[in-house]
């Protein structure tokens, strides 16, 4: 049964850091890319980041590159967002979720965790 | 524009058909993917690729895309089709993803 499972969630000040993991269960890690997708609040979903299977390719949205670095380790099955300069608008329920490429413009995220509440607040 | 745009809220009533759409020029390139999420709860893939469900997904939900438009058909609405839909494509680019505003569903 493929998991995932977020951790690192919390109550941080404007200004302040946080690591946010994700360990992934039931499948071969290291051939899939990765992504971080983030809530906020009675809100839509945002796109946060991305890392290939290998991390030969990481994206950011424009809203936290610069801020927020994904990292992977693939021997311990593992998807980090290291979240720096936090701003009350970060706060959210950060996802890590699975993506698959099924080749001819198909793309879907096919697992999700649960969730991890980050709360940016003074 | 890498956006997708979807309507706010619909309603349907028990039943009967309802279709949820998602507008967005990369989807003139790329398929969208389909979201539901009830509250408190992660999302869940309903529908992905030209018209593919995932294994558990009843076979209700069906998908279809048409030049910028994508859209999500639920045929005979259920209440536990009640919850908010999102799309999701890649953007212009290919290297970001996009999702679309959500839908709220009503079934009344």
């Amino acid at each position: 049964e493929v998991q995932l499972v977020e951790s690192g969630g919390g109550r941080v000040k404007p200004g302040g850091s946080l690591r946010l993991s994700c360990v992934a269960s039931g499948f071969t890690f290291s051939s899939y890319t990765m992504n971080w997708v983030r809530q906020a609040p009675g809100k839509g979903l945002e796109w946060v980041s991305s890392i290939s299977s290998i991390s030969s390719y990481i994206y950011y949205a424009d809203s936290v590159k610069g801020r927020f670095t994904i990292s992977r380790d693939n021997a311990k099955n593992s998807l980090y967002l290291q979240m720096n300069s936090l701003r009350a608008e970060d706060t959210a329920v950060y996802y890590c979720a699975r993506e698959v490429y099924r080749g001819r413009g198909t793309y879907y995220f096919d697992y999700w965790g649960q969730g991890t509440l980050v709360t940016v607040s003074s | 524009s890498s956006e997708l745009t979807q309507d706010p809220a619909v309603s349907v009533a028990l039943g009967q058909t309802v279709r949820i759409t998602c507008q967005g020029d990369s989807l003139r390139s790329y398929y969208a993917s389909w979201y539901q999420q009830r509250p408190g709860q992660a999302p869940v893939l309903v529908i992905y690729g030209e018209n593919n469900r995932p294994s558990g997904i009843p076979d209700r939900f069906s998908g279809s895309s048409s030049g910028n438009t994508a859209s999500l058909t639920i045929t005979g609405a259920q209440a536990e089709d009640e919850a908010d839909y999102f799309c999701n494509s890649r953007d212009y680019s290919g290297n970001h993803l996009v999702f679309g505003g959500g839908t709220k569903l009503t079934v009344l």
